[in-house]
């Protein structure tokens, strides 16, 4: 099987910007996690989609959302971007419930705020 | 916030030797799993050991949990070069669905 993949995997954009990250998850693979990970802050969990619905959410503001489609493929959005956001984000994906799962990572998305 | 603490922060060994990295939690959990990534790359799964299990192999690895204290322990024996790179523990912990990664334990084992 093919792993999950990541678009794009680098990034760079301009503070007030938006930017839109996607996530083709392991086929068959149900839930997918989104996770920034920065030096100073580590591995921080932003939100997780299953079966198209937000199952749970990490305390990043509301300008980082996402969405979930009907084949498990995940976008996750920053809008009005802060130099602070430059990070790289990876998305997980794993079977059925993530918590009590392996979880799958993609390569990352580095993404770099000017 | 982090739900895991990685000890040490980083660690160099000699390849051949044995590398042992702890991490220490604050709640309870119902499993606990660790991953390891090399540099700005994805995370790697490498065993997941249950909160009713004490110790776990595979291949070169062993962890152990010991709940009472809320830490664990992964054990890399007779290390290679290919092993360098960043550890992390996640735990899954109760009444919060959420997967919390610790700081992670960077090796760097050398030929």
């Amino acid at each position: 099987k093919a792993g999950v993949t990541q678009t794009p995997r680098y990034l760079i954009k301009t503070r007030g910007q938006q930017v839109t990250l996607s996530c083709s998850p392991i086929s068959g693979h149900r839930s997918v996690s989104w996770y920034q990970q920065t030096p100073g802050q580590g591995l921080q969990f932003l939100f997780e989609y299953f079966s198209e619905t937000q199952r749970n959410k990490g305390n990043f503001p509301g300008r980082f959302s996402g969405r979930q489609f009907s084949n498990s493929r995940s976008e996750m959005n920053v809008s009005t971007l802060e130099l602070g956001d430059s990070a790289l984000y990876l998305c997980a994906s794993s079977l059925v419930v993530r918590s009590a799962d392996t979880q799958y990572f993609g390569p990352g998305t580095r993404l770099t705020v000017l | 916030s982090q739900q895991g603490e990685e000890d040490p922060q980083a660690l160099s060994i000699q390849e051949g030797e044995n590398a042992t990295m702890n991490c220490s939690y604050k709640t309870s959990i119902n499993n606990l799993q660790w991953y390891r990534q090399n540099s700005g790359r994805g995370l790697v799964h490498l065993i997941l050991i249950r909160s009713n299990e004490r110790e776990k192999h595979s291949g070169r690895l062993r962890v152990t949990l010991d709940t009472s204290k809320k830490s664990s322990s992964l054990l890399i024996t007779a290390s290679r070069a290919a092993d360098t790179a960043s550890y992390f523990c996640a735990t899954d912990a109760r009444n919060t669905d959420k997967l919390i990664f610790g700081t992670g334990t960077r090796l760097q084992v050398f030929p």
